[in-house]
């Protein structure tokens, strides 16, 4: 129990689907984030948010669609997904935002997507 | 672009023997270093973080940077097949608040 979790932990959807990933942390932090991992590739920042506020946006597609209505909650909303968007989503979250103070980021087990 | 680079193994030691897991990264900005674990189909996990040169260690797990160098280690003492995952090194990346950068990661696998 990493006290991150991640719904669903499987999704298959077509390219014209609309579908949502959700994230909960129960830890009480401030920051969360959102993660793509792909094969042989590496884990790619994708978005940040601390106190509800998106602070990073790192040059994503707007197929993909942040959403953060409390500290606790982080949803990434997805529309005409593309084959190449097949991949493992992570959320984390940490205390505050990572500056240069010891705050470790807690990630959720994933949500792996695969895209027909 | 910032990168963070690490041999993608498999790295393969026998029960008992130290792990050297490296770690180099470009970003001269960089401050904070992070070491993750990750088992195959499982969350990355934090294990060991280091700011200031030199060694920390922690349990068997012992990080050590060179920020000349723009260089991080991970050994791990007394390898267990349990420490068999993926190793993912992270750099904070210095010009923006919470990105962190990670590298490929390095596959370790202890043989009993």
């Amino acid at each position: 129990e990493t006290g991150v979790t991640q719904t669903p932990r499987h999704l298959v959807m077509g390219m014209t689907n609309k579908k949502s990933l959700k994230c909960e942390q129960h830890l009480g932090h401030n920051a969360m984030y959102w993660y793509k991992q792909s094969a042989k590739k590496p884990l790619e920042l994708m978005f940040v948010y601390n106190f509800k506020e998106q602070t990073e946006n790192n040059s994503v597609p707007s197929r993909f669609s942040p959403e953060c209505p409390n500290s606790s909650h982080l949803f990434l909303h997805l529309h005409t997904l593309q084959p190449e968007d097949s991949a493992l989503y992570l959320c984390a979250s940490s205390q505050d935002l990572w500056t240069d103070s010891n705050q470790p980021q807690h990630f959720g087990d994933g949500t792996r997507l695969s895209i027909l | 672009q910032k990168e963070v680079e690490q041999n993608s193994g498999p790295l393969s030691v026998p029960e008992g023997a130290i792990a050297s897991l490296n770690c180099t990264y470009s970003d001269r900005g960089s401050q904070s270093f992070f070491w993750y674990r990750q088992y195959s189909g499982k969350s990355p996990e934090l294990i060991m973080s280091i700011y200031s040169n030199g060694d920390k260690e922690d349990g068997r797990f012992t990080a050590q940077l060179n920020k000349a160098s723009q260089y991080v280690s991970l050994l791990i003492r007394d390898s267990q097949p349990s420490d068999s995952a993926t190793y993912l090194c992270a750099v904070l990346d210095g010009g923006s608040q919470g990105n962190l950068i990670f590298g490929k990661g390095t596959k370790l696998s202890v043989k009993p």
